[in-house]
């Protein structure tokens, strides 16, 4: 069965600094995966999805994440933090027309 | 369109009571999905429809809960003989045919058994 493992269920990073949230996936078939971010009192937003087309994906809010085989990986990215960042975010993967999820990991951002 | 609507928000029940919750989907959506979150989890797939068939059910879903969908459009969950154990956040999404892993989520209803 396809499954993600989000490595750090809390990460702090400094405003203006790199965040790099972590996620690993199980597959034996090239996976479908996504980064969810859900804010205080609202329900789960599409960040991104890998869908084979381009190992290096583009998000809204400027967040990335780059699909790596070898690393069995799909890490989250940006550049510079915000203090809007401020949120839960979850890994998923969609092994078939359903997602699974994972722990998810909160994200606080230090003024 | 406003999205996928949940409600109610927050439901405070008994032990034993039977709960219903409500989810209207985004309006062109064909699937909907129902999800259960707890502390410290992500979501966990519960079932889902495709208009009005509800084509899968997850093992975590037992025999007091059911869903439906009568008309393709809303849906409702409902829980018999609540349990304490079925405290969490209940989360519906919807999705449209051709995107279906792209879910739209509502903000949930938080059900407390006490």
């Amino acid at each position: 069965a396809q499954s993600v493992t989000q490595l750090g269920s809390h990460v702090s990073v400094s405003e203006g600094a790199l965040v790099l949230l972590r996620c690993n996936y199980s597959s034996s078939v090239p996976p479908y995966l996504f980064w969810y971010v859900q804010y205080p009192n609202q329900g789960l937003q599409l960040l991104l999805k890998y869908t084979s087309a381009a190992t290096l994906v583009k998000g809204i809010n400027g967040f990335e994440a780059e699909f790596k085989k070898s690393e069995t990986s799909f890490h989250l990215t940006k550049p510079s933090a915000h203090m809007s960042d401020a949120a839960e975010y979850f890994c998923a993967v969609s092994p078939d027309q359903k997602l699974t999820f994972g722990t998810g990991t909160r994200l606080t951002i230090i003024p | 369109d406003t999205g996928v609507s949940q409600n109610p928000r927050h439901k405070i029940t008994k032990r034993g009571q039977n709960v219903t919750f409500r989810c209207d989907p985004i309006s062109e959506h064909n699937r909907l999905y129902w999800y259960r979150q707890t502390l410290g989890q992500g979501p966990e797939f519960l079932t889902y429809f495709q208009n009005e068939a509800q084509l899968e059910k997850s093992r975590l879903l037992s025999d007091r809960f059911s869903a439906e969908r009568p008309k393709g459009s809303f849906s409702t969950l409902e829980i018999q003989r609540t349990e304490q154990g079925d405290s969490a956040m209940y989360l519906c999404a919807s999705s449209q045919t051709g995107d279906n892993e792209k879910l739209f989520f509502g903000s949930g209803t938080q059900l407390s058994v006490l």
